[in-house]
């Protein structure tokens, strides 16, 4: 079955400064990787996604990449704001159950 | 109402009681699913109904039951909990095509179980 990694744990950052967030997956048979954030308190909510058939994908001030060769994508948020900080989880599409499986979820928090 | 709801918010039970968590979904998906999360620990799917197929996570104890009377609803019965039990259930829907294509996941806001 798939097994997903993510990387870090936790990241710290200054306003107006990158972030990225790796994570890797097992199953060369996954299409699928969604990336959710959760404010404390809140509900995971979807902010990007990409499917194999694409390398990036960008939305405003947040993409994400996919490599399918070394099973890993990876989560841009450039010009960091405060509200950006949330704790950030990663999944992908197990290829036999077709059922979500996440990552450990990344705490972001974006110094003012 | 809109989107998922879950209710109760919050729940505090006995290690003997038995209660049940609610899931409503008002989006006219196909898809619901229970989810658990613990601190420091990835979400863990426990149940899924899929375009009326009832998939089960063989590592969710029995004392954890499932029921979807019909695609909008969505219940976790639970009896005889144990402490480690305790943890954020969250309830989600998507619209997954017949092929097994995944649609966005849409989560409610989740039910904080304690078990003492």
């Amino acid at each position: 079955g798939e097994n997903v990694e993510q990387h870090p744990s936790t990241l710290s950052v200054q306003e107006g400064d990158s972030a990225v967030i790796k994570c890797t997956y097992s199953d060369s048979a996954s299409n699928y990787f969604p990336w959710y954030k959760q404010e404390l308190g809140k509900r995971p909510q979807l902010i990007i996604d990409i499917r194999s058939n694409v390398g990036e994908k960008k939305d405003q001030r947040i993409a994400v990449t996919l490599n399918k060769t070394a099973k890993h994508f990876s989560l841009h948020i450039t010009e960091t704001q405060p509200e950006d900080s949330a704790v950030y989880f990663c999944a992908a599409e197990d290829g036999a159950t077709n059922k979500l499986i996440f990552g450990t979820g990344t705490l972001l928090a974006v110094q003012p | 109402e809109t989107g998922v709801t879950q209710t109760p918010r919050h729940l505090v039970m006995g290690m003997t009681n038995k209660k049940s968590l609610k899931c409503e979904q008002h989006l006219g998906h196909n898809a619901m699913y229970w989810y658990k999360q613990s601190a420091k620990k990835p979400l863990e799917l426990m149940f899924v109904y899929s375009l009326e197929e009832r998939v089960e996570n063989n590592s969710v104890p029995s004392r954890f039951s499932p029921e979807c009377p019909n695609s909008s609803h969505l219940f976790l019965h639970l009896h005889t909990l144990q402490p480690e039990d305790s943890a954020l259930y969250l309830c989600a829907s998507s619209q997954d095509t017949v092929s097994g294509s995944l649609g966005e996941q849409f989560f409610g806001p989740g039910t904080r179980l304690t078990v003492l």
